[in-house]
């Protein structure tokens, strides 16, 4: 089973700041197969990121995604204020588990 | 709309069972693995089984193999949760979700449904 380790497990910024998450695997992912989600409270998750880079559908340009193999990167470029939230990864290959990470939470400074 | 709806949900004691239905409108269910992930209050997110395009294959976590049984009915656009032998920790949100796939490609979770509360408590 793949472990995915997030770091930090709290970033406090402010709107505008530059957000780095981190998402380093135990092993290496298969095909880069590695997503991003946002929850808000209250909420269902939202798929920003899949096959490490790419945006999913509707998702702002200020989010982007890196990296390749076990260490991967989401990248918020100006933080707005609906940005504030948990943030996961996830390996999903077809071979299963699909793993999360425990999150990140991005808080207002 | 692209929709997910999650139901039957609820309040359980140890040992008992809950069967989730996940209604899908608005895509084309039967080209979506789909997967059921929970979270506990307050808790991270945790993936909990998968199904391919036509239910012929399935998976588990470890911590309900044996116990879970998903399926699912494309006719009726409809995905299942039997969850049986309950325990304490089964406590959580449930979610359904799809995950986009073609030509042997997969997109991640594309769409979520809104969540169903298990609760298993005596």
């Amino acid at each position: 089973e793949i472990v995915l380790t997030q770091s930090p497990g709290t970033l406090s910024l402010s709107p505008g700041e530059r957000a780095t998450l981190s998402c380093r695997a135990s092993q290496s992912v298969t095909s880069n197969y590695l997503a991003w989600y946002q929850q808000k409270p209250g909420q269902a998750p939202r798929l920003l990121i899949f096959a490490a880079s790419s945006r999913a559908t509707g998702i702002p340009d200020r989010f982007s995604g890196s990296g390749s193999g076990t260490d991967f990167t989401l990248t918020i470029s100006r933080l707005e204020p609906e940005d504030f939230a948990m943030y996961y990864c996830q390996q999903y290959t077809n071979s299963p588990p699909n793993t999360f990470g425990q999150g990140t939470k991005l808080e207002i400074k | 709309e692209v929709q997910l709806v999650e139901s039957g949900g609820g309040f359980v004691q140890p040992g008992g069972s809950l069967r989730l239905s996940c209604a899908a409108s608005g895509f084309t269910f039967s080209s979506y693995w789909m997967h059921w992930v929970r979270q506990a209050p307050g808790k991270g997110l945790v993936w909990v089984s998968r199904a391919n395009t036509d239910g012929s294959s399935t998976a588990y976590a470890d911590s309900v193999k044996g116990r879970f049984t998903m399926s699912r009915d494309n006719a009726k656009n409809t995905l299942y949760l039997q969850m049986d032998s309950l325990r304490v920790e089964d406590t959580a949100v449930y979610y359904c979700a799809g995950e986009g796939y073609s030509h042997g490609y997969f997109y991640g979770f594309e769409i979520w449904g809104q969540g169903t509360m298990v609760t298993v408590s005596s």
